[in-house]
């Protein structure tokens, strides 16, 4: 069974752009969440999707953006980068009920904003 | 709002011996899990154990197992018998209803030789 895959793996990118990070779930896993790891800030929540709907969203500004399609793919949108913005984004898939609980990650996108 | 608290930036072990992880968490609900998972150099978050908060009944998983106290609100993760392979960030997270894991800053564990 494929795990979680993010990609790309690695970006840099020059303050003002925006950026479109991917993450493909499990097969059969309908949650998808996104978390941002930065040193100082450590796992922080972005947001959770599930059968395409957000579900919940953590305490980021409007730049902080996604979506998840019909086959539980998802994407993260960054507008308007900030050199604050440079982190370790993360996504995680999981079943999405209190029966299938544990999420899996995915290695993550190293975002660089210079 | 719920929060998780690693209060051990980082911990070493000798090889072979037990070391144990602290967490502690607050929340006023009764329901919800709480797991423990490692990010090795990789990058990638592995997860090393989890423990319904309804069960009584400690987890263990091969060398890892925790102690569950929920009227304290702790959860510490023990490993015995230490290998170089475990060293690692270990992370104590927190899940509930609201299907947003709360994780804590982490525990850099170090393994001598």
């Amino acid at each position: 069974k494929a795990g979680v895959t993010q990609t790309p793996r690695y970006l840099i990118k020059t303050r003002g752009q925006q950026v479109t990070l991917s993450c493909s779930p499990i097969s059969g896993h309908r949650s998808v969440s996104w978390y941002q790891q930065t040193p100082g800030q450590g796992l922080q929540f972005l947001f959770e999707y599930f059968s395409e709907t957000q579900r919940n969203k953590g305490n980021f500004p409007g730049r902080f953006s996604g979506r998840q399609f019909s086959n539980s793919r998802s994407e993260m949108n960054v507008s308007t980068l900030e050199l604050g913005d440079s982190a370790l984004y993360l996504c995680a898939s999981s079943g999405g009920d209190t029966t299938n609980t544990e999420a899996f990650f995915g290695q993550g996108t190293r975002l660089t904003v210079v | 709002a719920q929060t998780v608290t690693q209060s051990q930036p980082e911990m070493s072990v000798q090889e072979a011996e037990t070391v144990t992880l602290s967490c502690t968490y607050d929340t006023s609900e009764s329901d919800y899990y709480l797991f423990w998972y490692k990010q090795p150099p990789s990058r990638q978050m592995i997860l090393v154990i989890r423990q319904e908060a309804y069960k009584q009944q400690n987890a263990t998983e091969n060398r890892f197992s925790v102690n569950f106290q929920k009227a304290a609100k702790s959860f510490s993760l023990k490993i015995s018998d230490s290998q170089l392979g475990d060293a690692a960030m270990y992370f104590c997270a927190y899940l509930s209803g609201t299907y947003k894991y709360i994780f804590g800053t982490g525990t850099r564990l170090k393994v001598l030789a």
